[in-house]
């Protein structure tokens, strides 16, 4: 099975970027990655994925190494708002029966 | 999201009833799925739709049910329920778009059920 590592949590600054690591050492050549997160008992939201360039949107960029196997999400400048899990899933979770969301990164902005 | 809806939002039931959670979904996306969420744990899939006429199973479909009444609409059944089975209910729809894996999936507001 695909699989993705996160660290389980982290803090960040108000105001700072935060910078989230996933390792997918698993992932292959025609898998995306994509990011998701939920803030306390809301329904996921999607935040960004990307195949092998970096990607950018209103909401965060993402960073994929050269040899694929570990990315990084920002959060350009974090807020409280922020506070939230972060799921990392590689897209052998997608379009197949084993669609599987991890553990997550539980990222809290601190003032 | 607005455009995935989930009915009801909170329910309280007792063991061994019968239970049926709804989904419905303005985005026009064919692929409908279900999830559940424990406490301290990230989401289970339970059963997902590619279209009306296909419905798969995922990791924990045992003691649900699904039915998908139409592009818009998929709802789980619990048919006989049990405590172990008190979780936070996701809806889900996306639309597989383009060559390859991308499958972005946009999610309901949540049920909450407890079993008791």
């Amino acid at each position: 099975d695909a699989k993705t590592t996160q660290p389980p949590s982290m803090d960040c600054a108000e105001g700072r970027a935060a910078n989230l690591p996933c390792n997918h050492s698993t992932i292959s050549g025609n898998e995306y990655v994509y990011w998701y997160r939920q803030i306390h008992s809301q329904g996921p939201q999607y935040i960004i994925h990307g195949l092998k360039n970096n990607e950018t949107n209103e909401m965060a960029s993402l960073i994929i190494t050269e040899d694929r196997k570990s990315s990084t999400l920002i959060l350009p400048h974090a807020t409280l708002r922020d506070t939230a899990v972060y799921y990392c899933i590689d897209s052998a979770n997608f379009g197949n029966e084993k669609l599987t969301f991890g553990t997550g990164t539980r990222l809290t902005i601190i003032p | 999201d607005a455009d995935v809806t989930q009915t009801p939002r909170n329910r309280i039931t007792k063991t061994g009833k019968r239970i049926m959670l709804e989904c419905s979904q303005t985005k026009g996306h064919d692929r409908m799925y279900w999830y559940r969420q424990d406490p301290g744990l990230g989401l289970r899939l339970i059963y997902y739709s590619f279209d009306v006429k296909d419905i798969n199973k995922g990791e924990i479909s045992d003691g649900y049910s699904v039915s998908r009444q139409a592009q818009a609409k998929f709802s789980l059944s619990l048919e006989s329920a049990i405590p172990n089975q008190t979780a936070l209910y996701f809806c889900a729809t996306s639309d597989l778009a383009g060559t390859g894996m991308t499958d972005t999936q946009y999610f309901g507001p949540g049920t909450r059920l407890t079993v008791l």
